[in-house]
C-alpha cells in the first residue's frame, strides 16, 4: 500500500522568508514517481514536479527546490524568498513505477499563507 | 504543455436531476483519465479510473451507478452524476497523462457542484 504524509497542514509566513514543506511517503515499491502539485484558490491543480526514484540529485527550479532523500522516505519541497502568490494549497503525491494503470496517491496538503 | 479541459466549471442543479461534466485532453491522447472528488479542505480522493473503450474501474465505496463514468474517445471523458443529492455537493477534478511510463497527471480546473 501506498501513503503519503504531510504533517504540515497550514503554514504561514512573512513575504521574503524561505519555506520548507514536508513530505514523507511509504511504498513497497523499489521504484515509483515522486509529485508536488500546486492548488491556488481558484482550485485548478498546477504540476510542479516529477521525481524518479532511481534519481536522488536534488533540484532546484527559480525559487523552488526539492530534497529527495531515499533513506528517510522524504521529499521536501522548500520555497525561497516566498511571494504571496505563492499562497496555495500544496500536495505531495507518489506514484509506482510500472507501466499500464498507475494509481496516484497525495498526501492531504499543506496550506501555505504568505503574508505580505 | 498538456493541456486539459473540464467543464463546466461550474453546475448547481436541483436535487433528483443529473449533471454531466466532461473532461478532455487537448493535445495529447490518454487511454487513461481520472476522476477524483475533493472536499473542502481536503486531500482529493480518487473516485475512479476511466478506460477508454472498457468499462471504468471504480474506488472501493464509489458507487458506480451513480457515478457514470464514459470514456468514448482517446481524449474525453465524461462523469455523470446522476440523481444527485445534496450530499453530492462537492468539487470534482479529472486528471489525465500521456500514454508513457511516468507521464505526470494534468489536471482539468475542476468542476464545482452544488446541488439544493
Amino acid at each position: 500500500a501506498q501513503k503519503v504524509t504531510q504533517a504540515q497542514t497550514e503554514i504561514s509566513v512573512v513575504e521574503k522568508e524561505d519555506v520548507t514543506l514536508d513530505c514523507v511517503y511509504e511504498t513497497r515499491d523499489t521504484t515509483y514517481y515522486l509529485f508536488w502539485y500546486k492548488q491556488p484558490p481558484s482550485g485548478e491543480l498546477v504540476f510542479l514536479i516529477r521525481r524518479n526514484s532511481f534519481d536522488e540529485q536534488n533540484e532546484i527550479s527559480g525559487r523552488y527546490s526539492w530534497n529527495f532523500q531515499k533513506s528517510t522516505s522524504s521529499f521536501n519541497f522548500t520555497i525561497t524568498a516566498s511571494q504571496v502568490v505563492d499562497s496555495a494549497v500544496y500536495f505531495c503525491a507518489l506514484s509506482p513505477h510500472s507501466g499500464g494503470y498507475q494509481k496516484v496517491t497525495f498526501g492531504t496538503g499543506t496550506k501555505l499563507q504568505v503574508i505580505p | 504543455g498538456a493541456v486539459v479541459s473540464q467543464h463546466p466549471s461550474r453546475v448547481i442543479c436541483k436535487s433528483g436531476t443529473s449533471v454531466k461534466i466532461e473532461c478532455r485532453s487537448l493535445d495529447f491522447q490518454a487511454t487513461t483519465m481520472f476522476w477524483y472528488r475533493q472536499f473542502p479542505k481536503k486531500s482529493l480522493m480518487l473516485m475512479a479510473t476511466s478506460n477508454e473503450g472498457s468499462k471504468a474501474t471504480y474506488e472501493q465505496g464509489v458507487e458506480k451507478d451513480k457515478f457514470l463514468i464514459n470514456h468514448a474517445s482517446l481524449t474525453l471523458s465524461t462523469l455523470t452524476v446522476t440523481s444527485a443529492h445534496p450530499e453530492d455537493s462537492s468539487f470534482y477534478i479529472c486528471s489525465a497523462r500521456a500514454d508513457r511510463v511516468g507521464s505526470p497527471l494534468h489536471f482539468g480546473n475542476g468542476t464545482r457542484l452544488t446541488v439544493t
